[in-house]
């Protein structure tokens, strides 16, 4: 069973600080990876996609890949209460159709 | 705009009742899907279509049914062999079936039981 763990949280940060999440995944040929945003009552936003080893920006989002660790995370630089939502790791199965989600990270910014 | 229009928002089914919850595109993608998301898990997957006219089960496609007729649509039937139908559907699409592609998310149908 290929898994996408994500610690549940919840995390909780203050408004203009970086939070950083952070996601393991079983399936060691996975090549693509991707972040969601998901609003309490609404339905999962994409927010990145990786599919390199390193780190990709994009605004105050930074995705970063360790394929050899299995790791990926996102750093939410200068964080708002408007990113206080679940943020859902997706890994793309190798050789296959699906793609697997974890179960998601609450995080809360504080004012 | 493009996007993708799930129908209704809130769904209500008796029990023995089939419900059809309803999947538009108009993104021109060729791969759709249905997921099932329950309160404090990630997303599961039901049913995954790769083109017109062909469709695969996901993980738990058990009491669940769709079909493909258009390229536009891909509605999801909850039979009531589905006992417990209860959670949040997502209806989604990428532009191919290729799991390097990303997907792209309906508001979603919250289906309840009566």
């Amino acid at each position: 069973q290929k898994e996408v763990e994500q610690n549940s949280g919840p995390l909780s940060v203050p408004e203009g600080a970086i939070a950083s999440l952070n996601c393991t995944y079983s399936d060691r040929g996975s090549q693509s990876f991707f972040w969601y945003r998901q609003y309490s009552g609404k339905s999962p936003e994409l927010i990145m996609s990786i599919y390199s080893n390193g780190d990709k920006e994009d605004g105050r989002f930074t995705a970063q890949l360790n394929k050899a660790s299995q790791y990926v995370s996102l750093l939410i630089r200068d964080s708002q209460p408007s990113d206080s939502a679940t943020y859902l790791c997706a890994v793309g199965e190798t050789g296959g159709f699906k793609t697997i989600f974890g179960a998601g990270t609450r995080l809360f910014v504080k004012a | 705009d493009g996007g993708i229009t799930q129908s209704p928002k809130y769904l209500f089914r008796k029990e023995g009742q089939n419900v059809t919850l309803s999947c538009e595109q108009n993104l021109n993608h060729d791969a759709m899907y249905w997921y099932r998301q329950d309160p404090g898990q990630g997303l599961r997957l039901i049913y995954y279509s790769q083109i017109v006219n062909d469709f695969q089960k996901g993980d738990i496609a058990e009491g669940y049914s769709v079909s493909r007729e258009k390229k536009e649509s891909f509605p999801l039937t909850v039979t009531s062999a589905q006992k417990n139908p209860t959670a949040f559907y997502l209806c989604a699409s990428s532009s191919t079936v290729i799991a390097g592609q990303p997907q792209h998310f309906g508001d979603g149908t919250r289906l309840s039981i009566l």
